[in-house]
């Protein structure tokens, strides 16, 4: 049930795009993206909701493919402050009112300068 | 204060002891949750709180028992720890349960 994230750790050089995938098993409701960074609290990043719905902010992006279970994470132009560990966080059909939000393992970038 | 804050920042209990952590947001916010983070695993949902009702229990033991008194605040009583309940707990708060969470710094547990 938990969703698998790829790839487990990337290292970039500033200004280089990284992608960040989150698969899963389940019909899905909603897609959440948080950031944690070593020692601090997760980050709120983004949420898609709808199916093929896509997001972002500043270099920061995020699609959502309703039909193949999985959301994208899209940084581009990377910037040292990146660095950290990405978590994807998914909520199964039926949960939706519930909060239930199940956590993928995690992608740790490092962004050199 | 604002945001989302958690006290003890860091406790360590026996097996034995009995303690409780304890969560406030100061967002306005309708829903609570607890999560437990261990080393290399991913962030565990324990429970959430909506309306300071229950309305999720992640097949948590019963060791660890949470008490949402008002919306603002939440607790977990803990009593009887083992030593793998070692971890970060982390508590968030969301507008409605099911939107964006917002963290606080969590408490690093220890059991000895």
């Amino acid at each position: 049930q938990q969703p698998v994230q790829s790839p487990q750790a990337v290292i970039l050089r500033e200004g280089e795009d990284a992608v960040i995938n989150c698969s899963s098993s389940k019909a899905l409701y909603s897609v959440h993206w948080y950031r944690q960074k070593h020692g601090e609290a997760p980050v709120f990043l983004m949420i898609l909701l709808k199916g093929g719905e896509q997001k972002g902010h500043d270099k920061i992006s995020a699609s959502f493919n309703e039909k193949k279970q999985q959301s994208s994470l899209y940084l581009t132009a990377s910037q040292l402050s990146y660095s950290g560990t990405y978590f994807c966080g998914t909520v199964p059909f039926g949960s939706s009112n519930t909060g239930k939000l199940i956590f993928g393992q995690g992608t740790t970038l490092q962004v050199k300068p | 204060e604002t945001g989302v804050t958690q006290t003890p920042r860091h406790l360590v209990m026996g097996m034995t002891n009995k303690k409780s952590l304890k969560c406030e947001q100061h967002l306005g916010h309708n829903a609570m949750y607890w999560y437990k983070q261990s080393a290399k695993k991913p962030l565990e949902l324990m429970f959430v709180y909506s309306l300071e009702e229950r309305v999720e229990n992640n097949s948590v033991p019963s060791r660890f028992s949470p008490e949402c008194p008002n919306s603002s605040h939440l607790f977990l009583h803990l009593h009887t720890l083992q030593p793998e309940d070692s971890a970060l707990y982390l508590c968030a708060s969301s507008k409605e349960a099911g939107y964006e969470q917002y963290f606080g710094p969590g408490t690093r547990l220890t059991v000895t």
